[in-house]
């Protein structure tokens, strides 16, 4: 049973547009959102996250939105850079998980390719 | 060091041997996980330490799985009787507060 989904395993935009990847999840009680970027043979990085009392967050070029009643979150990119080719996971944690309370959950990434 | 430390790299074995994955985690940082990636899968939850509580073992997928903290620093995640689908990228990650700091990963390949 997968928590979190993201079913596009790849996209490719062109540099300088924007660039959109989606991500859902299925338990409610998930409160808090991140997104992680990862390079080949790295570990991935953390990039941004969203309080589900927040609707949108960002942060210089990147942007999430999440819309609670879809369960739903996305990660804009704009504008899209060549460097910004890599994958991104989308993640999710519980409230009140005790001591666990950052046992995240990961979806299975997204390969982004920026074209020149 | 400033980032989480694995080792190895890369570690392929035979199926049936027992192999040990190290992290050495951010200086300071209490928190220390374990996830794993398979190919084509995303990031699964193993185990993780919180200073000097009981681990929290609830995503190793066998008994042939363990890991271990010393002094509240390194961890040694241990698999006996290596199968091919425990084939994967073993993730450490750190925290202290804030978000999860990953190393590079051990890509382990049972034969």
């Amino acid at each position: 049973d997968q928590q979190v989904k993201q079913n596009s395993p790849s996209l490719s935009v062109q540099e300088g547009r924007i660039s959109i990847l989606n991500c859902d999840y299925t338990n409610s009680m998930f409160d808090y959102f991140l997104w992680y970027k990862k390079y080949p043979a790295e570990g991935p990085t953390f990039l941004i996250s969203i309080s589900s009392i927040k609707d949108k967050n960002e942060d210089g070029r990147f942007t999430v939105f999440l819309n609670k009643s879809a369960k739903h979150l996305s990660l804009h990119i704009v504008p899209s850079q060549p460097g910004d080719s890599a994958v991104y996971f989308c993640a999710a944690r519980r409230g009140n998980s005790g001591g666990s309370n950052y046992k995240l959950t990961f979806g299975k990434g997204t390969l982004l390719t920026v074209n020149p | 060091g400033a980032g989480v430390s694995q080792s190895p790299s890369n570690k392929v074995t035979e199926k049936g041997k027992d192999v040990e994955l190290r992290c050495d985690p951010i200086s300071g940082h209490t928190a220390l996980y374990w996830y794993r990636q398979s190919l084509g899968q995303g990031l699964e939850f193993l185990i993780y330490f919180q200073g000097n509580s009981a681990p929290d073992k609830s995503g190793l997928p066998s008994d042939r799985f363990s890991a271990e903290r010393t002094g509240g620093s390194v961890s040694t995640l241990t698999i006996q009787r290596t199968q091919q689908e425990d084939s994967a990228v073993y993730l450490c990650a750190s925290r202290h507060p804030g978000e999860l700091f990953f190393g590079e990963g051990s890509r382990l390949t049972v034969l």
